[in-house]
């Protein structure tokens, strides 16, 4: 089972709409959890951190479920410029801290 | 702040050519690495750094070395380049800190180089 699995989309929805993504990870170990963002082309870049307790910064919020050992990501009032790959990241295990990363799940926010 | 910075941002190899792919930080990180992404598989770690003079294998390292004089600096070189090797290759440096009792990394990453193997 690799280590970080993402449906990789595309999720395809209007603008204004609600939408949510699950990343599941297998290595229990891990204690922290990144979410990246990509745009077409370019580099990704550090969108949020996950911790026990969630975190929400503005329409996006994520939350991790231990037991189930997934994290999630929601966007809330979608926006045209919120179209991009987000790349799920557990922080690296076993004190490398060097990021693992999902295939990414895509977005496409339509008029 | 330059950041990550990576040379070239394009190229075109021959089949059996080698190169080095530079990557510079000018943040003083202590860990780099360098991923490939392909259409379909995601980012997938070739090789990694924690600091100078130590490097380690990561998920996909055959066909590539690199090596950490200085903190600043982590080439990748690929050594008889192979069709296969056509991809977009990023390089990143992270930095460990503690937030709510953890630690955790952020990365930074170069603007990719897109390698095309002929």
């Amino acid at each position: 089972r690799k280590e970080v699995e993402q449906d990789p989309g595309p999720f395809n929805v209007p603008e204004g709409a609600t939408v949510a993504f699950n990343c599941t990870y297998s290595n229990s170990a891990s204690q922290s959890f990144f979410w990246y963002r990509q745009d077409c082309r370019k580099e990704p870049k550090l969108l949020m951190s996950v911790y026990s307790s969630g975190n929400e910064d503005g329409r996006f919020t994520a939350q991790l479920n231990r037991a189930s050992q997934y994290i999630s990501l929601l966007i809330r009032d979608s926006k045209l410029s919120d179209s991009a790959t987000y790349l799920c990241a557990p922080r690296g295990t076993g004190g490398s801290y060097i990021p693992t990363f999902g295939r990414g799940t895509s977005l496409i926010v339509h008029p | 702040n330059a950041g990550v910075t990576q040379t070239p941002k394009f190229q075109v190899l021959k089949t059996g050519q080698s190169m080095t792919l530079q990557c510079a930080q000018d943040m003083n990180h202590e860990y780099m690495s360098w991923y490939r992404q392909d259409p379909g598989m995601g980012l997938r770690l070739i090789h990694y750094s924690v600091g100078a003079g130590i490097t380690d294998q990561g998920e996909v390292p055959n066909g590539y070395n690199v090596s950490r004089s200085t903190t600043e600096d982590f080439p990748l070189r690929l050594l008889s380049a192979a069709p296969s090797q056509t991809s977009v290759y990023f390089c990143a440096s992270s930095y460990s800190f503690r937030r709510q009792g953890l630690m955790n990394t952020e990365a930074f990453f170069g603007q990719g180089t897109r390698l095309t193997v002929v």
